[in-house]
């Protein structure tokens, strides 16, 4: 079962403007983390946000995280169409002693050049 | 590149076989999961191995297997094949199994049941 959940589901932009993803998620968590996922590859990760820590930035990726809302949010600035991919988040499920990176479904971007 | 390395990259199979998947973690790294991606359930976690233990179990039916070698290589053996199986299988790789760790995706199998 999805412990995040992406929204929107499928989000398209044109080239320079800013995209916005959203996560929300059930149950408390250590971590958050954003991975991207281009189309039939594997994921990569792109940012790891901690539960104590509220905003963080990578280049032009800008994660916030509220845990009293248990919602994040992946903001990419500036657009390109090379960032045309699916976006994850994934939280930590702990299971029976080890921690768990467990993924929503995904949000596809398309970048329009 | 990830430094993961997944084999075959590509898999046509019939109802009903065997198959097994093969995955090489990145240099050092102790801990191999497995994932199943499909279009209808998502990105579904399978099975968590850390220097050759079982250290964590997730949605995997009976019919699906796993073990980590003494190298750190994974495989994950599927069996009696069921058109449903037909995904894209992940392995994927990080140093310790605990928190904050981030994990380094193999390319995956395509694995197809006809």
């Amino acid at each position: 079962s999805q412990q995040g959940e992406e929204d929107p589901q499928a989000l398209s932009i044109q080239e320079g403007e800013n995209a916005t993803m959203n996560c929300s998620y059930k149950t408390s968590i250590n971590n958050l983390q954003w991975y991207r996922q281009n189309s039939g590859r594997g994921l990569v990760h792109l940012i790891l946000i901690r539960s104590n820590e509220r905003e963080k930035h990578s280049g032009r990726l800008r994660v916030t995280l509220d845990t009293s809302k248990k919602s994040s949010s992946l903001l990419i600035t500036a657009s390109r169409a090379a960032d045309t991919a699916s976006y994850f988040c994934a939280t930590d499920a702990p299971s029976g002693g080890s921690y768990i990176p467990t993924f929503g479904r995904g949000t596809s971007l398309i970048v329009h050049p | 590149d990830s430094g993961v390395t997944q084999t075959p990259k590509h898999l046509i199979t019939a109802t009903g076989q065997r198959v097994t998947l093969r995955c090489s973690p990145r240099s050092g790294d102790l801990s191999v999961y497995w994932y199943q991606q499909s279009l209808d359930q998502g990105l579904q976690f399978l099975i968590q191995y850390y220097n050759g233990e079982e250290r964590a179990k997730g949605n995997i039916l009976e019919r699906f297997s796993a073990q980590q070698f003494p190298d750190l290589h994974s495989e994950l053996n599927l069996s009696s094949l069921e058109l449903g199986d037909s995904a894209l299988y992940f392995c994927a790789s990080s140093p310790q199994p605990g928190p904050n760790e981030k994990l380094f995706f193999g390319s995956g199998t395509q694995l197809s049941v006809l």
